[in-house]
């Protein structure tokens, strides 16, 4: 079971948007640590998508943000696109366990 | 342009020990603040960090894996080895090497990873 809480799977049409959510706690998120956010696309590696809560690396289209309050954490895609269908996963620090943790990801599907 | 590789054995016997190399470019792992880390994925489930080394040879290991893991540099070599004893088929999974800037925090480079399978 994850320390970071995601659903496990959402769903959205094309051009619609659609936000997955990361839970924590007062031991991650919650102490402030950032969050950040990885796509992964079918058979290939993560990739950085978010980081740092809110900052988008070179190249990842502005559809695509991150927002932290309390301790929760969200990824939000505008403008849904059939190439965004993947895996997304949210990842952060934990002081009690004082390592580097993921969620459980979330299956992403554009009908 | 930062890469990163991972190779070694693609099966190995439950009770072995794996020993994965990660040959790396773009970047020295002599330059403050940078880390690499090794990140597994088991099939269908999500990453879990492994250990990160950092430019100044500190080591951070997994809570629940630290006693089975150990994680060195050659910094001549551009090269980080994770050695892994004792393995078991649920240690089966996709194994990452990562890189991680300067006194930050994401994990922004990976490498395409090798699955390791644990079967006798």
């Amino acid at each position: 079971q994850s320390v970071l809480t995601q659903p496990s799977s959402v769903s959205g049409a094309p051009g619609q948007r659609v936000t997955i959510s990361c839970a924590g706690s007062s031991s991650n998120i919650g102490a402030h640590y950032d969050v950040h956010w990885y796509q992964q696309l079918p058979g290939t590696a993560p990739k950085l998508l978010i980081y740092d809560d809110t900052k988008r690396p070179s190249g990842v289209p502005d559809r695509f943000s991150g927002s932290k309050s309390g301790t929760s954490a969200s990824l939000a895609i505008t403008g849904l696109q059939a190439e965004d269908e993947a895996n997304y996963y949210c990842q952060s620090y934990d002081r009690s366990l004082n390592y580097w943790v993921f969620g459980g990801g979330t299956k992403l599907t554009v009908l | 342009q930062i890469t990163l590789k991972e190779s070694g054995p693609t099966l190995v016997k439950p009770t072995q020990t794996l020993t994965l190399t990660c040959t790396f470019s773009g970047f020295s792992l002599s330059t403050s603040g940078v880390s690499v880390a090794w990140v597994r994925q088991p099939p269908g489930k999500a990453p879990e960090c492994l250990a990160v080394i950092y430019w100044d040879d500190d080591r951070r290991y997994g809570p629940s894996l630290k006693s089975r893991l150990t994680i060195t540099k050659d910094t001549s070599k551009n090269q980080v080895v994770l050695r892994m004893t004792n393995m078991d088929p649920v240690d089966t999974a996709t194994y990452y090497c990562v890189h991680r800037p300067p006194h930050a925090d994401p994990f922004d480079y990976w490498g395409q990873g090798t699955l390791v399978t644990v079967s006798s």
